[in-house]
């Protein structure tokens, strides 16, 4: 069975410093995967999202960039996090087929002090 | 652009009372999903729809899409705590093989069942 492993499960960080989220997938191969973010009282808002190794597309500009290094790994990231940062962070993967689901991970709460 | 819109966005009810939850989004696609979200938690798949008319039931939930009115709905029944939680509906805008532009998310209904 398929799994994916987000973490850390929470981190606090001081404005300014570098962030570094990470995802793997187990159990499929070629995943689509994707990086949402939840802040606080609103809803899921699409990050990144990526279809193969190096294929990273971004959704909306901010502070933050994603690679995939790895055909099942996926990482977020920011050179220099700002307060807005803060938020709960969700990687997700969905088969590469059309028309399937996604399944998140754990999540990784992140507040930027 | 595409905007999914969930009413009511909270509710409180109790137990034993049926409710609806209603989910409209705003371009023509055929694949609904409805997530569950418990307080500090990730998101739980509840439900896939993948074509006009399609139902799903699962214990005291049931899901419906109708394509042509761009709505489905979530549907309560006999309500209990343990169905206390955050429901979300997203659509997916993806037309071709695999896909991956993600799905677009309604804000959630943020769901309390009282005793």
């Amino acid at each position: 069975s398929q799994t994916i492993h987000q973490w850390p499960a929470t981190l606090v960080q001081p404005v300014g410093s570098p962030l570094s989220l990470e995802c793997t997938v187990e159990g499929t191969s070629n995943p689509n995967l994707y990086w949402y973010r939840q802040a606080a009282g609103r809803g899921l808002q699409l990050l990144f999202y990526s279809i193969g190794i190096d294929q990273i597309s971004s959704e909306v500009p901010q502070n933050l960039s994603a690679s995939r290094p790895q055909d099942r790994q996926f990482i977020l990231s920011s050179k220099k996090l700002l307060l807005s940062d803060s938020g709960f962070y969700l990687c997700a993967w969905s088969p590469y087929i059309q028309a399937a689901e996604a399944f998140f991970g754990q999540g990784t709460r992140l507040t930027v002090v | 652009e595409l905007k999914v819109e969930q009413n009511p966005l909270f509710l409180s009810m109790q137990e034993g009372k049926n409710y609806t939850i209603y989910c409209n989004y705003s371009t023509t696609s055929d694949r609904l999903y409805w997530y569950r979200q418990d307080p500090g938690k990730s998101l739980e798949s509840l439900f896939v729809l993948l074509s006009n008319g399609a139902v799903k039931q699962e214990g005291r939930l049931m899901a419906s899409l109708d394509t042509k009115a761009r709505l489905s709905t979530l549907h309560i029944t006999a309500a209990v705590h343990d169905l206390s939680a955050t429901y979300f509906c997203a659509v997916d805008m993806t037309y071709s093989g695999g896909g991956a532009d993600g799905l677009t998310f309604g804000k959630g209904t943020h769901l309390i069942i009282q005793p």
